[in-house]
C-alpha cells in the first residue's frame, strides 16, 4: 500500500512564476490537508479538502494561493506569482476520515530565487 | 484559541539514556488528540505516538511513551534508551476543531551523543 506521494520533491521557481505542488493521498483516503513549514519553524496548517470540496481554508494566504482536490487525480496546491517568502517545505497529509490520524507525504521543498 | 508550546529549542542526551521532551497545550475542547512526530534531517514527518484526551492510560510505542497530565495540560514525550538515530527534530501537535487539522509546536532539536 503506497504512502502519500508528493511531487515534485524539489521545485525551484523565479520570482513571479507559478508553482504547482501535487499530492496523491493514500489509497482509500479522501481527506487531504496541506501544511507549510518555513525554515526553522513548525508546520502551519493551510487548507483541508475533501474530494471536490474545500472544507477549511483558514490557514491559506488570501492572495496568490489556491488548492483543489478534484474527483479524479491528485490534490494541487497552486502558488501564483511566487515571492522569496514562499520558499518553504510544503507537506500534504491524507486521512480516511475527518479527524482521523493523518499520514504525511515526504514534502515538496520550494525555493524561490 | 488552541496552542502548542515546546519550550526546549535544543536538547542533548547521552546514548542509551532516557530523555524527556516537553510539550504543553491549550484548548477549550473536551475532546482532542495529541501527537508526536519526528523529523530527521532528510525532512520527512514520521508519526511516533498518539494520545486521546479521554485515554486514561499513557500511550506507549516501543521506546516512546507519552506522559499525559491532563490537569496540567502537558503531553511530554519520553524516549528511553536513546540511540544515535534518534537525533532529529521532534514536534508535538494537537488535533484541533471539527476538521481535524493539526496544530504544531515549534519543535525541539534532539542530539544524541555517542
Amino acid at each position: 500500500n503506497a504512502g502519500v506521494m508528493q511531487n515534485p520533491r524539489h521545485l525551484v521557481r523565479r520570482r513571479g512564476q507559478e508553482a504547482r505542488l501535487r499530492c496523491s493521498p493514500m489509497k482509500g483516503h479522501s481527506h487531504v490537508y496541506w501544511y507549510r513549514q518555513l525554515p526553522e519553524e513548525g508546520l502551519k496548517f493551510m487548507v483541508y479538502l475533501q474530494k471536490e470540496n474545500i472544507i477549511d481554508e483558514s490557514g491559506m494566504p488570501k492572495e496568490r494561493f489556491s488548492a483543489e482536490f478534484p474527483k479524479e487525480g491528485p490534490s494541487i496546491l497552486r502558488i501564483q506569482q511566487v515571492v522569496r517568502g514562499d520558499s518553504a517545505a510544503y507537506f500534504c497529509a491524507s486521512s480516511p476520515y475527518q479527524g482521523y490520524e493523518q499520514y504525511f507525504g515526504p514534502g515538496t521543498r520550494l525555493t524561490v530565487t | 484559541a488552541q496552542k502548542i508550546t515546546q519550550t526546549q529549542p535544543g536538547m542533548f542526551v547521552q546514548e542509551k539514556e532516557a530523555v524527556t521532551l516537553d510539550c504543553t497545550y491549550d484548548t477549550s475542547d473536551q475532546s482532542y488528540g495529541l501527537f508526536w512526530y519526528k523529523q530527521p534531517s532528510s525532512g520527512e514527518m514520521i508519526f511516533l505516538i498518539y494520545q486521546g484526551s479521554y485515554d486514561e492510560q499513557n500511550a506507549t510505542e516501543g521506546r516512546y511513551s507519552l506522559n499525559f497530565q491532563k490537569a496540567r495540560k502537558s503531553a511530554n514525550l519520553v524516549i528511553s534508551a536513546s540511540q544515535l538515530g534518534d537525533s532529529a527534530m521532534y514536534f508535538c501537535a494537537m488535533r484541533g476543531g471539527n476538521t481535524g487539522k493539526l496544530i504544531f509546536g515549534q519543535g525541539t532539536t534532539l542530539q544524541v551523543k555517542p
